[in-house]
């Protein structure tokens, strides 16, 4: 049983497209996340939602939309995608920030390459 | 802001050898420290966690204890296996808000 999948593992497409991952949990939990993997291996925290709310949005251009249409799931639409946009995304979930026991359980991450 | 420096890699061992991967942090209040592991190809898994100081987590052999007096949380396991080869990732939590803080990872490759 996968407790955070995403969709799809690879994603290959042109400059200047739109696309959409999509990220689904079964544990539950409240909090979810999607954070940036460069090419360094560097990750960092793009969005954080609760319950469906937005409550982190970091200094990520506006191209980038996450939708929550329930608290199990968290989408990601990126608009006019570039260069710079490849990376790995990652999706994870926690139960309420601030409350033990903390951790995020992290997707399997989605490899975006634009040519 | 809070933040998280470990030791750059990557870092070569011999299998049984002696892993120790540096890791200290900057943050206000009581932050919970973690530690992540990426195998090739692969998401993050949790390795450990301490929310406390003086905490000691540990999971598969692989242990860390947290020191507030030092800022620290250093990994260390006593004899690594050619399986532990992997990117490794010191966090924690950072603000109200619950997200991860990471440092750079450190890459471990163990040799037979």
């Amino acid at each position: 049983d996968t407790a955070v999948s995403q969709t799809p593992k690879y994603l290959v497409t042109q400059m200047g497209n739109d696309k959409s991952i999509k990220c689904e949990q079964n544990l539950g939990h409240d909090t979810m996340y999607w954070y940036k993997q460069d090419s360094k291996k560097f990750l960092k925290i793009m969005f954080s939602y609760n319950n469906k709310e937005l409550i982190i949005n970091e200094t990520v251009p506006n191209r980038f939309s996450p939708k929550s249409p329930d608290k199990a799931h968290l989408n990601l639409h990126i608009n006019s995608l570039e260069l710079g946009d490849s990376a790995v995304y990652f999706c994870a979930s926690s139960q309420m920030p601030g409350l033990a026991p903390y951790e995020q359980y992290f997707g399997p991450g989605t490899r975006l390459t634009v040519t | 802001g809070d933040s998280v420096t470990q030791m750059e890699g990557p870092v070569t061992l011999s299998e049984e050898a002696f892993l120790t991967i540096n890791c200290t942090y900057t943050a206000t209040g009581y932050p919970s420290l973690f530690w992540y592991v990426q195998y090739p190809g692969e998401g993050l898994q949790l390795l450990l966690k301490a929310t406390k100081a003086d905490d000691k987590g540990s999971n598969k052999g692989f242990e860390a204890t947290y020191r507030k007096e030092t800022t620290s949380f250093h990994l260390e396991k006593g004899s690594v296996q050619v399986s532990d080869s992997a990117v490794y990732f010191c966090a924690l939590t950072g603000g109200s808000q619950g997200n991860l803080i990471f440092g750079k990872g450190t890459k471990l490759s163990v040799k037979p």
